[in-house]
């Protein structure tokens, strides 16, 4: 069975600085996909990044960038000069490769921005 | 272009009653899953309909069912609510050969049991 570990319940960081989110998994198969989601207190599960596991480069969106390292199967989030409004949950979430159901996602890491 | 919505955004039940959930998915998309999370969790997969079928399903008992529409809409229904069942119930959609395996939320429709 598929696994999804975030170990850090509440972090804080200050406005501008650059705070990096830890997560990883576990699971025997080699096509699967990983995603972060961020959930802000309205509740709405929104796409932060995803990484592909063949795709040895790692995936950047803007100030978001991920450090994938397959084989320790480790996902971490590093999200760069950051801004109030990243204040949210964070969510690590695995899925299969051809499978459009069962997305397994870690307990979240609790994220304040602080002015 | 509308995303995914869900209806009604709370609700409140006692115990023992039964209650039904409502989601639309994103224009264009035909799958839809609905997910569970307690207070404090990560979403919990419940099941998934494509083509008015239930394709997959998590470990949930059958008091939680579902039905999915010819609009590819769907409902979730809980009979015999519980305390536990106290939840965001999170709906969402996306289509069924997906490059990104990307799932689209909704606004999750929040359910209190007394």
């Amino acid at each position: 069975a598929q696994t999804v570990t975030q170990s850090q319940p509440e972090m804080s960081v200050q406005e501008a600085e650059t705070v990096t989110l830890s997560c990883t998994y576990d699971t025997s198969e080699s096509n699967y996909y990983l995603f972060w989601y961020k959930q802000p207190p309205s509740r709405q599960m929104i796409l932060v990044i995803r990484q592909e596991a063949y795709k040895q480069q790692n995936a950047t969106e803007n100030r978001f960038s991920v450090n994938f390292q397959k084989a320790a199967k480790s996902f971490s989030l590093k999200i760069s000069d950051s801004q109030l409004g990243d204040t949210a949950m964070y969510f690590c979430a695995f899925i299969l490769g051809g499978s459009q159901g069962n997305l397994i996602f870690g307990k979240g890491t609790k994220l304040s921005v602080k002015p | 272009d509308a995303g995914v919505t869900q209806s009604p955004t709370h609700l409140i039940k006692t115990r023992g009653q039964q209650v039904t959930l409502r989601c639309s998915p994103k224009s264009g998309h035909d799958t839809v899953s609905w997910y569970q999370q307690a207070l404090g969790q990560g979403p919990q997969f419940i099941f998934q309909y494509y083509e008015e079928e239930e394709r997959q399903r998590g470990n949930f008992p059958d008091r939680f069912s579902g039905h999915q529409f010819p609009n590819y809409s769907s409902e979730l229904n809980v009979n015999a609510l519980l305390l536990g069942d106290s939840a965001l119930y999170l709906c969402a959609s996306s289509l069924p050969r997906s490059m990104t395996n990307e799932q689209f939320f909704g606004p999750g429709t929040r359910l209190t049991v007394l």
